[in-house]
This record gives structure tokens, C-alpha cells and sequence, in this order.
């Protein structure tokens, strides 16, 4: 039972480029989410999602693409990534009304 | 916009002390989950407390919550050295989606 996991643990990519973060869980929670944390801010929710097939905008969506084609997996994609999106990137899922759990998250620089 | 915002930002304190961190929120909440997060790593989940319980214990750990001054408190007593690190609440408004919302968090040395 490996919990949440992602994938890849640090990145550095140029203004521009394009990338693609992938969460994964073993629990069979419905609901996944993105946040990203950065300096003094604590976590801000990016997109959730209620189940597979599902998708919602957060707090911060903007510059920011996700889907969950199935129920263990939820991408979060930058299509043309910008130095603001400089973050460290968590992902977490869960049951209703339950206990969120975490990954180790992904830290990325954009120069 | 955050929901919760917890209060003080910053807290030093010797070890064997106890620290007392709050965190207030603007609307009703489904419940309110305490995290705790070591610099540069992840969140850690410490105590998930519903809107129908006033208090809740683990290990040195105490949360209690008001719903009618729309607060918790989360306390740890007689500290350690290995209790610094960056404390957070979230809190998940009542109906619809299941959507935690974090504060800014407080960060907690402990000296030993």
C-alpha cells in the first residue's frame, strides 16, 4: 500500500515548455486534488476531482490543465509553463468527508 | 480566498512547554483537519475533528472546536525539539463537494 504517490520529485523546465505531473493512489478514493504551496501562502487548491472522468477548477487554475481518465490517476499539466508557477506542487486524495492524504510533492523551478 | 487562517504566525517556545496554536474560519464547516509539515517535506495529518465533536486527543495532541465562535485550537503539550515544523489547518465547508481549504499555517519552534 504505497498511499499517494508522484512523480517526478523535481523538475526544472524553461519558460515555455511543457510538462506534465502525475499523481497516483492505491486507496480508491474518490475525490483527488492539486495544490501548490509557495513561500508564506500555505496551500492553494489548482483542480479537484469528484471521481474518474471528473474534473473542477480551484482557487488557482489558471495556466493549468488536469484530467482523471481513471479513478487511481489524476495529471495535472502545464502547457506553456511561466517562472510564476515556481512552486512545489502536493497532491492528495480522499474519501468524503474524510481525511485528506498526501504525496511528497514535486518541486518545480521554471527559469 | 482562504478559509481557515491560523493564528499565531509564528511561535517559539522551550522544550517541556506547551504550545497553543488557533485557527478561524469564516463559514460552517463539514470538519477541520490539523496537518503538521517538516521543512521541505509533506504534509503530515495529525487529527481530523467533525463539526459535531467539541474535542479530540491523540498522543500529546489535543484539538478542540467551537462552532459558534467558528474556531480550533490545537494543542501540543510538553514539547520536543522534533515538534518544529509548520502547523496547518483545513477546514471543508458543510454541503456540496468535499474541498479543504488551508491557511497561511503557523510555524512552531521548539529550543531545546
Amino acid at each position: 500500500n504505497a498511499g499517494v504517490t508522484q512523480t517526478p520529485k523535481f523538475r526544472v523546465l524553461k519558460t515555455g515548455q511543457s510538462m506534465t505531473l502525475l499523481c497516483a493512489q492505491d486507496m480508491n478514493h474518490e475525490y483527488m486534488y492539486w495544490y501548490r504551496q509557495d513561500p508564506g501562502m500555505g496551500l492553494r487548491l489548482i483542480h479537484y476531482s469528484v471521481g474518474e472522468g471528473t474534473t473542477a477548477k480551484g482557487e488557482v487554475p489558471d495556466g493549468y490543465n488536469v484530467s482523471r481518465l481513471k479513478k487511481q490517476n489524476f495529471l495535472l499539466g502545464l502547457e506553456s509553463a511561466a517562472p510564476s508557477q515556481t512552486s512545489v506542487y502536493f497532491c492528495a486524495s480522499s474519501t468524503y468527508s474524510e481525511t485528506q492524504y498526501f504525496g511528497p510533492g514535486t518541486r518545480l523551478l521554471v527559469l | 480566498s482562504q478559509q481557515g487562517e491560523e493564528d499565531p504566525q509564528a511561535l517559539s517556545i522551550q522544550e517541556g512547554e506547551n504550545a497553543t496554536m488557533n485557527c478561524s474560519y469564516k463559514t460552517s464547516i463539514n470538519n477541520l483537519q490539523w496537518y503538521r509539515q517538516n521543512s521541505g517535506r509533506g504534509l503530515v495529518h495529525l487529527i481530523l475533528i467533525r463539526s459535531n465533536e467539541r474535542e479530540k486527543h491523540s498522543g500529546r495532541l489535543r484539538v478542540t472546536l467551537d462552532t459558534s465562535k467558528k474556531s480550533s485550537s490545537l494543542l501540543i503539550t510538553a514539547s520536543r525539539a522534533a515538534d518544529t515544523a509548520s502547523y496547518f489547518c483545513a477546514t471543508a465547508i458543510s454541503g456540496g463537494s468535499y474541498i479543504p481549504t488551508f491557511g497561511r499555517g503557523t510555524s512552531l519552534i521548539v529550543h531545546p
